[in-house]
């Protein structure tokens, strides 16, 4: 089946610290992924996402990359910033026939000033 | 920037009664979803619906729930008889791109409390 496992949360992290938020899937087919981000009482918003293996996304100096070999796709920065508290949810979509976006468990961030 | 809304913002109903979550896409989307999210945690695919059908649904989406696109606007989600484990956030969600590439646009949620 679709899955997709990501690390527990809550990550606790002082400003400009580095981040990585491990993200592996398991799909039939050949997933897109994506990166959405929550913020305190709003919707998910994508983040950055990826349709094809070893491309790399990234938007707002979050990256994460493709990679089919690992089945992965982490997510970093190089210098968390306050503003980035959220919740992170790694998520694949895959066409099997209908179609649907599958989320992971979501990873809390929160970063310290 | 276009957006999707979702009404009512917080529902509270007792426990076997019929509720009814609306959504308005955004206007040139094609793909629609919704999702819940219980206690802030894990967010669970529920249904797609493309071209008037549903696409796909989970094992949540059970004979209780139903979904609907009326007018070619409002997209609705209709719980017949609600349980208490009903009680979670609910997300509508569009995409204009083709499946699976797309983005989702998501709505602020529907917060359904069943008592």
């Amino acid at each position: 089946g679709n899955s997709v496992t990501q690390m527990e949360g809550p990550v606790t992290l002082s400003e400009e610290a580095f981040l990585t938020i491990n993200c592996t899937y398991t799909a039939t087919g050949y997933p897109s992924l994506f990166w959405y981000v929550q913020y305190p009482g709003e919707g998910l918003q994508l983040l950055l996402k990826a349709t094809k293996a070893d491309d790399k996304g990234s938007n707002k100096g979050f990256e994460a990359t493709y990679r089919k070999e690992t089945t992965s796709f982490h997510l970093e920065k190089g210098s968390v910033q306050v503003s980035d508290s959220a919740v992170y949810f790694c998520a694949l979509s895959v066409n099997t026939g209908g179609f649907k976006t599958i989320f992971g468990a979501g990873t809390r961030l929160f970063v310290k000033a | 920037e276009p957006e999707v809304t979702q009404t009512p913002s917080h529902q509270v109903t007792q426990m076997g009664q019929e509720v009814i979550l609306r959504c308005v896409p955004i206007s040139n989307h094609l793909y629609f979803y919704w999702y819940r999210q219980i206690l802030g945690q894990k967010v669970e695919f529920l249904v797609s619906f493309y071209n008037n059908e549903i696409s796909e649904k989970s094992e949540i989406f059970d004979d209780q729930f139903s979904v609907e696109r009326p007018d070619g606007s409002n997209f609705t989600l209709k719980i017949r008889s609600t349980k208490l484990e009903d009680s979670a956030m609910y997300f509508c969600a569009s995409s204009g791109e083709v499946a699976p590439t797309g983005e989702l646009f998501f709505g602020e949620g529907s917060r359904l409390t069943v008592l």
